[in-house]
């Protein structure tokens, strides 16, 4: 069964730094892109930033760039979210996704953590 | 700065058929935009519909169906059920990044 469990969300304040963290499992991890979606209270989804399988390929949406950082470490099974300069509009639930593979999409989706930016 | 546009709410009775569309700032939405489709309840993480325009995942159900309808992507409906009631939300990709529509939120009423 494939799982994705999200740890690293709290409260930080405005200009501070925050890692989220996602550890995948039940799949082989190595062969898919990864993705961070966030979703802030009571509106839609935004897709944030994405990683390909081998880690040296990665975008992101306009308003992060320069902020934020993905990584990813396949011994680990595990993918990363290094936020810095938070702002109050990021504050949101991250979801770790599993994003591509296979020629399938965004199939695997965690529970999310959330981040709360304020002062 | 692009923008992913759907209906923001849409009402169908049970047993009927409703077209939820997906439309790009950018133009035409093509296959080469791989229309994913999810479903998402409140306090729950979204669920996967469709991949690649029309593509289902194992779990969706057969009601579901996915497409391309006058220059947009679409999600068709068939024989609603009163669990569908949801927020819809569209992906597209752009070549790197990917953006999603603002949502619809379908009533079964």
């Amino acid at each position: 069964e494939v799982q994705l469990v999200e740890s690293g969300g709290g409260l930080v304040q405005p200009g501070g730094s925050l890692r989220l963290s996602c550890a995948a499992s039940g799949f082989a991890f190595h062969t898919y892109w990864m993705c961070w979606v966030r979703q802030s209270p009571g509106k839609g989804l935004e897709w944030v930033a994405d990683i390909n399988e081998a880690g040296s390929n990665m975008f992101f949406m306009d308003s992060v760039k320069g902020r934020f950082t993905i990584s990813r470490d396949n011994a680990k099974n595990s993918l990363y979210l290094q936020m810095n300069s938070l702002r109050v509009e990021d504050t949101a639930v991250y979801f770790c996704v599993r994003c591509s593979g296979s020629g399938i999409y965004y199939d695997s989706w965690g529970q999310g953590t959330l981040v709360t930016v304020s002062s | 700065q692009t923008v992913v546009t759907q209906e923001p709410s849409l009402t169908v009775s049970p047993g009927g058929t409703v077209t939820l569309t997906c439309a790009s700032s950018t133009g035409t939405v093509t296959s080469g935009y791989y229309p994913n489709w999810f479903q998402q309840k409140p306090g729950q993480a979204p669920r996967a519909l469709i991949y690649s325009t029309s593509n289902k995942h194992s779990w969706t159900p057969a009601r579901f169906s996915g497409s391309l309808l006058g220059g947009k992507a679409a999600l068709t409906l068939s024989g609603v059920q009163s669990e569908d009631e949801a927020e819809y939300y569209c992906l597209l990709y752009y070549g790197g990044p990917w953006v999603f529509g603002g949502g619809t939120k379908l009533t079964v009423l």
